[in-house]
């Protein structure tokens, strides 16, 4: 069945440091790929996705590109600032009767001034 | 504005009450969904609803039951609430392979 392994947290940057957020998916076929963003006291939304090999979702500066040949969708931005200091979570969707309703464990993210 | 809409926001529960979290979304979206959000636990389905009509079991579905209502509500229902069940809830909509809209949640605690 489907399955993901997201970066374990919590993880904790400076201000304009380099963040990378590791997810690695099992699922049927090619699935689509979504990354969610949870601020605190908040529910989830939808920061980016990718529906098909070698696309890149991108977002607020966030980006993530489909590999299919290392089943991965890894989060990526540049300099983060305070303000995204949040639980991000990754979702692989797959299709057919296989689908099954997954995230990730969400990895806590703290930005430091 | 469109989206999910989850009543109430807060409940304190006695152990053994019921009550019953309400659900709206208003995208014309075809599936919806009821997670619980526990620390340290991430996400877990409850129940959900593929279509009107339709609705099945998740990871942790005991202790509550589900009503889909129409293509627009989503109801979730604990018969006799226990303190196992004090947690954030989130109903959540979507539609063929685009992303989730969540609603902003309800902070259940049952004493």
């Amino acid at each position: 069945g489907d399955s993901v392994t997201q970066m374990e947290g919590p993880v904790t940057l400076s201000e304009e440091a380099f963040l990378t957020i590791n997810c690695t998916y099992t699922a049927t076929g090619y699935p689509s790929l979504f990354w969610y963003v949870q601020y605190p006291g908040e529910g989830l939304q939808l920061l980016l996705k990718a529906t098909k090999a070698d696309d890149k979702g991108s977002n607020k500066g966030f980006e993530a590109t489909y590999r299919k040949e290392t089943t991965s969708f890894h989060l990526e931005k540049g300099s983060v600032q305070v303000s995204d200091s949040a639980v991000y979570f990754c979702e692989p969707l797959s299709s057919g009767s296989a689908r099954q309703l997954t995230f990730g464990s969400g990895t806590q993210l703290t930005v430091l001034p | 504005n469109a989206g999910v809409t989850q009543t109430p926001k807060f409940q304190v529960l006695k152990t053994g009450q019921s009550m019953t979290l309400q659900c709206a979304q208003d995208m014309n979206h075809n599936s919806m969904y009821w997670y619980r959000q526990d620390p340290g636990m991430g996400l877990r389905l409850i129940y959900y609803s593929a279509s009107e009509g339709t609705t099945d079991k998740g990871e942790v579905p005991n202790g509550y039951n589900v009503s889909r209502l129409n293509k627009r509500e989503f109801s979730l229902r604990l018969e006799s609430a226990a303190p196992s069940q004090t947690s954030v809830y989130f109903c959540a909509s979507r539609t063929g392979y685009y992303g989730y809209t969540f609603g902003s949640g309800t902070r259940l605690t049952v004493v």
